[in-house]
Order: structure tokens, then C-alpha cells, then sequence
């Protein structure tokens, strides 16, 4: 099945550090979303995006969507230990859920 | 308030059998769709059920089959299993088919040997 292209596909960061990931695809959404697994959990939503060119920020977290709504990115500000593990981006048409290929973020002290 | 709950939390199915997994959505949520994880990739949509009718199915073959309960409680079904069947089935709920926002369960994980 499709799965959207995430990058970077995995990131070494030092804990205070900006973290920066996009997502692209071919098709158009109508929504973005990002989420964040844990190893042995199900994804759990970060941000959703409803809008292009929105841009939608929770606690050190942003997420834009892009102006064409074929891309959206997020930053991580002042990463700490507990932003480690895999994030996810997923567009919605209609009403399932594309998922990304995945980022896998390790936080360093 | 009670999140996503999915059982069993793992199982271990010899090729060809048929297995059964259980989902119950969050409080207030009408529509569960189902995921398959494989190891290392993203979420796949296998399908997604409302109102007790498949609304909508990803490229999955017809041995994975669902279930929708009155409660909104859910089943996913996978007969004549294969190797390639291993993975983490996760489900996720949502109120409505058009709400924007779904809600993960932790998943379970399905071996096949």
C-alpha cells in the first residue's frame, strides 16, 4: 500500500536541540497528522492540521501544513529524553488515515 | 474515562488458521478502523466500520474480514494465515467517519510460524 516519504528516516539529537522532520507525497490531503509511537503502543495524536498553510503549535511542538497540501513538517523545540521514539506523519482523505515511512528520533543528554 | 482497549495483547497462530482480534473504542466514539503494523513501516488501513457496515477497505484480500457489535465494539478476522500476516493490528476509533482525529489502541501483536 502507499505510504508516505519521511525524512529524516532516523535522527541521533542532543537533549535541548531543535528538532526539525517533513512529509511528502504525491497525492493531495485534506488533513494532516502527526503522531508518536512508543516501542509496544499504538501511535497517540500529537497535531492535526485541518487547513493549508496552517500552522498549529502544542506545548514545544509545531506542525505546518503545506501550501500546496501535498507536504507538512514539524519541529520539535528543546528536545528532551522523553521525545524519544518513532514519529509518524498520516493524510487523511476521505476518512482513512496514509501513513509516513516513519522518523525515529534518539535524544542523547 | 476508558481509552482504546484491544485483546489479545499477543498471540502466536500456526500458518493456515483463522484468528480473531478484539477492539473496544473509546468512550463516545461510533467508528473503529483497523491497521496492520508491520515491523519497522507505518500503519497500513485494512478497514474501517460505522453504523455495523464496512465503509471503507484498503488493499487488503478478502481473508481479513470485520465486525461491527451494537456497543460499537469491534472484531477484526483473518483466515488461512500467512507468514507475511505477522504483524502489530492496531485499531483506532473516532466519532464519526468524518472526524478528522483517530484515536490509537496499544495493538496487538500476531506472530504466525
Amino acid at each position: 500500500g502507499q505510504q508516505l516519504n519521511q525524512s529524516p528516516q532516523s535522527m541521533f539529537i542532543q537533549e535541548g536541540e531543535d528538532v526539525s522532520m517533513n512529509c511528502t507525497s504525491s497525492s493531495i490531503f485534506n488533513t494532516w497528522l502527526w503522531y508518536k509511537q512508543d516501542p509496544g503502543e499504538g501511535p497517540v495524536l500529537l497535531i492535526a492540521l485541518y487547513k493549508a498553510g496552517e500552522l498549529t503549535s502544542n506545548g514545544r511542538l509545531t506542525a505546518q501544513f503545506g501550501i500546496t497540501r501535498k507536504d507538512s513538517f514539524l519541529n520539535i523545540s528543546a528536545s528532551i529524553p522523553s521525545d524519544v521514539g518513532i514519529y509518524f506523519c498520516a493524510g487523511r482523505s476521505t476518512s482513512k488515515l496514509t501513513f509516513g515511512t516513519g522518523t525515529r528520533l534518539q535524544v542523547t543528554l | 474515562d476508558a481509552g482504546v482497549t484491544q485483546s489479545p495483547t499477543h498471540l502466536i497462530k500456526t500458518r493456515g488458521q483463522q484468528v480473531t482480534l478484539r477492539c473496544s473504542p473509546k468512550s463516545g466514539h461510533d467508528t473503529v478502523s483497523w491497521y496492520q503494523q508491520a515491523l519497522g513501516q507505518g500503519p497500513q488501513f485494512i478497514f474501517q466500520y460505522y453504523e455495523e457496515e464496512e465503509r471503507q477497505r484498503g488493499n487488503f484480500p478478502d481473508r481479513f474480514s470485520g465486525h461491527q457489535f451494537p456497543n460499537y465494539s469491534s472484531e477484526l478476522n483473518v483466515n488461512a494465515l500467512l507468514l507475511g500476516d505477522s504483524a502489530l493490528y492496531l485499531c483506532a476509533s473516532s466519532f464519526s467517519t468524518s472526524s478528522y482525529e483517530q484515536y490509537f489502541g496499544p495493538g496487538t501483536r500476531l506472530t504466525v510460524t
